[in-house]
């Protein structure tokens, strides 16, 4: 089975250029979350989309950071313009929620694309 | 907000040692707790616990949760260069969100 692809796995960028993240969830989840981790402040959520709508994106930083899923099996990240501290490992991650009695999910993780801004 | 506060930060042990690793939490409408492991690469999945009390188990690693105190503790025995990673707990609560604490640092020397 494959698991969550994310792409570039590895991105070298200068200052101001515009970044886009890609992601393809595993199929059949319907939970779509994307997550940046760094050294100082460990894995933050960003925002998470459930059925391809986004539920909670109190976590972007700012509003040079973009996220859209425009249908099931595809998001991207978007930042526009990039500056240096948004170097970072950013990871996308997928789980299947079903609806009644809920207990929590397991979610998984792809690979992460490594993002470094000059 | 969410909060999930992990202990210790970093923790260095020689191989065949026990280690405890700690998770404490603050959720709105708690749904579930999870523990991964990372080491290079994605985090992986290794236990997740809804009810207090009730140990979940994995070869040598174990955990806990206690609903009452808001805390999970992860023990690994009889540590091999190989459980060297960074161990994460994380929080699902209302949503669905899961919120992520900072991981502990586990080096395992030969």
């Amino acid at each position: 089975d494959a698991g969550v692809i994310q792409s570039p796995r590895h991105e070298v960028t200068e200052m101001g250029q515009e970044v886009t993240l890609r992601c393809k969830p595993i199929s059949g989840h319907n939970s779509l979350f994307w997550y940046r981790q760094t050294m100082m402040r460990g894995l933050e959520l960003l925002i998470y989309f459930n059925n391809n709508v986004p539920i909670d994106d109190s976590g972007m930083p700012e509003d040079r950071f973009s996220a859209k899923m425009p249908n099931a099996s595809f998001s991207t990240l978007k930042i526009q313009p990039s500056e240096p501290r948004d170097s970072a490992v950013y990871f996308c991650a997928s789980s299947f929620k079903g609806t009644g009695t809920y207990f929590g999910n397991t979610i998984y993780f792809g690979e992460g694309s490594w993002l470094t801004v000059v | 907000e969410d909060k999930v506060v992990q202990s210790p930060l970093s923790l260095v042990v020689h191989e065949g040692d026990t280690v405890t690793l700690n998770c404490s939490y603050e959720v709105t409408n708690f749904r579930s707790l999870l523990w991964y492991k990372q080491e290079k690469k994605a985090p992986t999945f290794l236990f997740m616990l809804t009810s207090s009390g009730i140990e979940k188990k994995s070869g040598r690693l174990s955990s806990i949760l206690d609903k009452k105190e808001l805390f999970s503790i992860l023990n690994i025995t009889a540590t091999q260069t190989g459980d060297s990673a960074i161990y994460l707990c994380a929080v699902t609560g209302a949503n669905s969100k899961l919120t992520f604490g900072k991981g502990i640092t586990l080096s395992v020397r030969p």
